[in-house]
């Protein structure tokens, strides 16, 4: 199984500020064929379900933010809030969809400091 | 409007089973995958398994191989997951949702708990 290390555990960022989220697969979820790397990131806001950020590494679902962007290939990815608004507050996943079983990682809570 | 709604909250006790129910609508249910998740009380996120509603293949996480099931009904457009010889580990959240790469809608969630 493909393990997603995400760090840090959680992070507490000013109003306005940038937040940043770190997410490593122990083995690459790119994929040669199409040149897609199949991670996806979701927002988890208490007592309700994940919420679709951003797929393929770097694009971003319709309706989200532009405040939200991910980056990174192969093995090392990043999600960056660029100006942290006080409805961000929420736990952040990274899911690598290259193969079965699709993991999550392990989750980063995001606070206002 | 695309809308995944589960089934309401189960109490189950050990060795027991529970099917829970995801009917959607608002788009053709036989042209995405459905995903199955749960997540334990204060604990991430666990794929279990998805479904392809054309087919009805599925495939499972391997921690889950004979303990779960994965069904469906066309004719009302909805995904069913069974989960047998239950125990308190199995207590948590059970989400599905669209797709199998990127999770666009998601259901509310239905809470199972395992208690003797």
């Amino acid at each position: 199984d493909i393990v997603m290390t995400q760090s840090p555990d959680s992070l507490a960022v000013s109003l306005g500020e940038r937040a940043t989220i770190n997410c490593k697969s122990s083995q690459s979820v790119l994929y040669s064929s199409n040149n897609k790397n199949y991670l996806t990131w979701y927002q988890q806001k208490p007592g309700q379900p994940p919420k679709l950020l951003i797929y393929w590494a770097s694009t971003r679902e319709s309706g989200v933010p532009d405040r939200f962007s991910g980056s990174g290939s192969g093995t090392d990815f990043t999600l960056t809030i660029s100006s942290l608004q006080a409805e961000d507050v929420a736990i952040y996943y990274c899911q690598q969809c290259y193969n079965t079983p699709r993991t999550f990682g392990g989750g980063t809570r995001v606070e206002i400091k | 409007q695309v809308l995944l709604v589960q089934s309401g909250a189960e109490v189950k006790k050990p060795g027991a089973s529970v099917r829970v129910s995801c009917k959607t609508s608002g788009y053709s249910f036989t042209s995405y995958d459905v995903t199955w998740v749960r997540q334990a009380p204060g604990q991430g996120l666990e794929w279990m398994g998805w479904m392809n509603p054309d087919s009805g293949n599925a495939g499972y996480a391997q921690q889950f191989q004979g303990r779960l099931t994965m069904t469906r009904d066309t004719s009302i457009s909805t995904a069913y997951m069974e989960l047998n010889s239950l125990r308190s580990e199995d207590t948590a959240v059970y989400y599905c949702a669209r797709g199998t790469h990127d999770l666009d809608v998601w259901g509310q969630g239905t809470t199972v708990t395992v208690s003797s």
